[in-house]
């Protein structure tokens, strides 16, 4: 099914430890996103790609690395997790920035203990 | 910068009423909106959206309806099901300058008594 892909869904890190956030789209869209949701905090945009070999940090960049490896995918790094990056991590693409809606994965549930 | 509230954070209605979901923004020249329906465990997804010359638009049992001068925006669920409750949130676009993203509101929980 055509859509945006993430892995993994579910993850527990260590304090200090080091990953990456997978996400795929194949629905040839232009631009990708990565936001972070906590409760009673709604969606906050961590970075984004407007554009196949361009990134830019949206609201809350700090602790975040990010790789637009080609058109289809875009990584998200934690490089020494910490417990405030426990959350649940969503993926998006649309067709270019400021276009229509942005079709989301469905997470990464991500718990730094 | 643009911010996004919501007035409730959870709202209880009867199958088969009516679900009014409001929502405010700050920034006058927002042009975009959105609106998002999020299930447990799932992602957002998208439901309807208006553009700021517009200030009415519908959709299959959903309304959205744009207040410019107040800078309100509210999603109207006609006949509410079960499978409407969920998490609903607003979302505002600005074109141009450093914002081309979308900023979300908070949510609103709505939950639909049998």
């Amino acid at each position: 099914n055509a859509g945006v892909t993430q892995t993994p869904k579910f993850q527990v890190l260590k304090t200090g430890q080091s990953m990456t956030l997978q996400c795929a789209q194949d629905m040839n869209h232009n631009s990708m996103y990565w936001y972070r949701q906590d409760p009673g905090m709604g969606l906050r945009l961590i970075y984004y790609s407007a554009s196949e070999g361009t990134t830019d940090k949206g609201e809350v960049p700090n602790g975040y690395n990010v790789s637009r490896l080609n058109k289809r995918e875009f990584s998200l790094r934690l490089e020494s997790a910490a417990p405030s990056q426990t959350s649940v991590y969503f993926c998006a693409s649309s067709e270019g920035q400021g276009a229509s809606g942005y079709t989301f994965g469905s997470g990464t549930r991500l718990t730094v203990v | 910068g643009e911010s996004v509230g919501l007035h409730l954070p959870t709202l209880s209605v009867q199958e088969g009423d009516n679900s009014i979901i409001n929502c405010a923004y700050s920034n006058s020249a927002s042009d975009y909106f959105i609106w998002y329906k999020q299930e447990s465990g799932k992602g957002p997804q998208f439901i309807i959206d208006i553009r700021s010359n517009m200030d009415k638009r519908q959709g299959q049992r959903v309304t959205v309806l744009l207040n410019k001068t107040v800078k309100h925006l509210s999603l109207q669920i006609a006949a509410t099901q079960p499978g409407d409750s969920a998490v609903y949130f607003c979302a505002v676009m600005n074109y141009g300058g450093s914002q081309g993203n979308l900023i979300f509101g908070k949510g609103t929980k709505l939950s639909v008594k049998p």
